[in-house]
């Protein structure tokens, strides 16, 4: 079955380390998402890839980094500038046909979500 | 400002009480609403896209409708099942972007 993998579901981190979140999918899409998710707010997007080896910054990007070397795979570092990331964390993906097209307009599909607690 | 506001933030039903959640957005241009369903501690789940006011869709006990300005999620004769968190979004002016609701708690009790 396709779907969207991240790894690992709980995480946590002392102040001062990075970690990386897992994102992996087989379901041949080329846009990829991440976004944070704390208690009664939205959804807030972090970074998004249209395409390989390209990113961009979304709403919240200061203190992660994000990397798009294969079409299945969008890893999320979240840095120690990063002052409070303790949060869940959801990544996505969406049907898109890279820069040809002006408007990608289809449902996101995600991933089961990781939790990351700062200790 | 594109911008999505969900209410009410939480709503608590009998098992069958039928009601209805809205979601009020603004953006220059729709270019798609979304309806997801999200279970505690998962990730949300796609239940509906709408493009233009006028327009209704349904799965079982759930009808999403459309204005210029809103979308309602109905949900008729709700089960304990239903109970879940509803987030509505819209695509930003520019296309590759979803800008997300902060949601709405459905809680039904049997």
């Amino acid at each position: 079955d396709g779907g969207i993998t991240q790894s690992p579901k709980y995480l946590f981190r002392k102040e001062g380390q990075n970690v990386t979140l897992s994102c992996e999918q087989n379901l041949n899409h080329d846009a990829m998402y991440w976004y944070r998710q704390d208690p009664g707010q939205g959804l807030r997007l972090i970074y998004y890839s249209q395409i390989v080896n390209d990113f961009q910054k979304g709403d919240i990007a200061e203190g992660y980094s994000v990397s798009r070397e294969k079409k299945e795979s969008f890893p999320l570092t979240v840095t120690s500038a990063q002052k409070n990331p303790t949060a869940f964390y959801l990544c996505a993906s969406k049907r898109g046909e890279g820069r040809r097209l002006l408007f990608n307009t289809g449902e996101l599909f995600f991933g089961e979500g990781s939790r990351l607690t700062v200790l | 400002e594109d911008q999505v506001t969900q209410s009410p933030e939480a709503l608590r039903l009998q098992e069958g009480e039928s009601s209805s959640l809205n979601c009020s957005y603004t953006v220059s241009g729709l270019r798609g609403l979304f309806w997801y369903r999200q279970d505690p501690g998962k990730g949300p789940e796609f239940l509906f896209t709408l493009y233009s006011a006028g327009e209704e869709k349904e799965k079982e006990r759930l009808k999403a409708t459309l204005t210029k300005k809103e979308s309602f999620l109905h949900i008729t004769a709700p089960k304990p099942e239903d109970s879940a968190t509803y987030l509505c979004a819209v695509h930003d002016t520019g296309g590759f972007k979803t800008i997300f609701g902060a949601g709405t708690r459905l809680f039904v009790k049997a």
